[in-house]
């Protein structure tokens, strides 16, 4: 299986600030079709996940755009360039370009 | 707006078999997606549990394959999973999913999700 590893697992932050998660995966997620299936999803308390990002860096339906992925390879970044209220959750990376699908531990998003 | 909804006991005996179905609604389970489940033990992270296409094909997570069978049901529109022999360890919200095609608006991505469901494996 492929092992997704995020980076920090806990990321306190201050309202408006940026807020950056790392995931690293253990092989390549370039499938052979050439996409690359690496998606984010938030998770908010007492909530099902939700999409924001797939294929690296493209925003779901309603998503605001003060989130963004990025990356390459094994190496992905998800980023909330100005943190609000409502972005507190726990959010996961995941990836589809190898059975099983795998998720990152996750990691928390909370206010200082 | 596809809409997801999990059925199903919430108690389950260790031993026996977990029974879980998800109604598709606002969209055919006929489309160009696979329909997967998911599941989170109390406090923990995902795992993914499997998921079906519409024509019967189905791909499951080797970590429960032996136990587990996924099923559909165009008529009803609707999926279900059952997962036997289970033990504490099975306990967890059990949620639906459905998993964009490369013709979904979100290849590779899980885009509509159910509410969750909590199955609790105790006698």
């Amino acid at each position: 299986d492929i092992v997704m590893t995020q980076t920090p697992l806990s990321s306190p932050v201050t309202l408006g600030q940026p807020a950056s998660i790392s995931c690293r995966s253990s092989q390549s997620l370039v499938h052979s079709d050439g996409n690359t299936y690496l998606s984010w999803l938030q998770q908010r308390p007492g909530q099902p996940p939700r999409l924001l990002i797939y294929k690296i860096s493209n925003r779901f339906s309603g998503v605001p755009d003060r989130f963004s992925g990025s990356g390459a390879g094994t190496d992905f970044t998800l980023k909330i360039s100005r943190v609000e209220a409502e972005d507190v959750g726990v959010y996961y990376c995941t990836q589809a370009t190898q059975f099983p699908r795998t998720f990152g531990q996750g990691t928390k998003v909370e206010i200082k | 707006q596809v809409q997801l909804q999990e059925s199903g006991p919430g108690l389950v005996k260790p031993s026996g078999t977990l029974s879980l179905t998800c109604a598709v609604s606002g969209g055919s389970i006929s489309s160009s997606n696979w329909w997967s489940w998911v599941r989170q033990p109390p406090g923990k992270g995902l795992e993914w549990i499997g998921e079906i296409y519409h024509s019967g094909s189905t791909n499951y997570n080797p970590s429960l394959k032996s136990r587990v069978t996924i099923s559909v049901d165009k008529s009803k529109n609707q999926f279900s999973l059952k997962l036997s022999s289970v033990t504490a360890a099975d306990t967890a919200v059990y949620y639906c999913a459905r998993d964009g095609g490369s013709l979904s608006p979100a290849p590779g991505g899980l885009d509509y999700w159910g509410q969750g469901t909590l199955v609790t494996v105790s006698s």
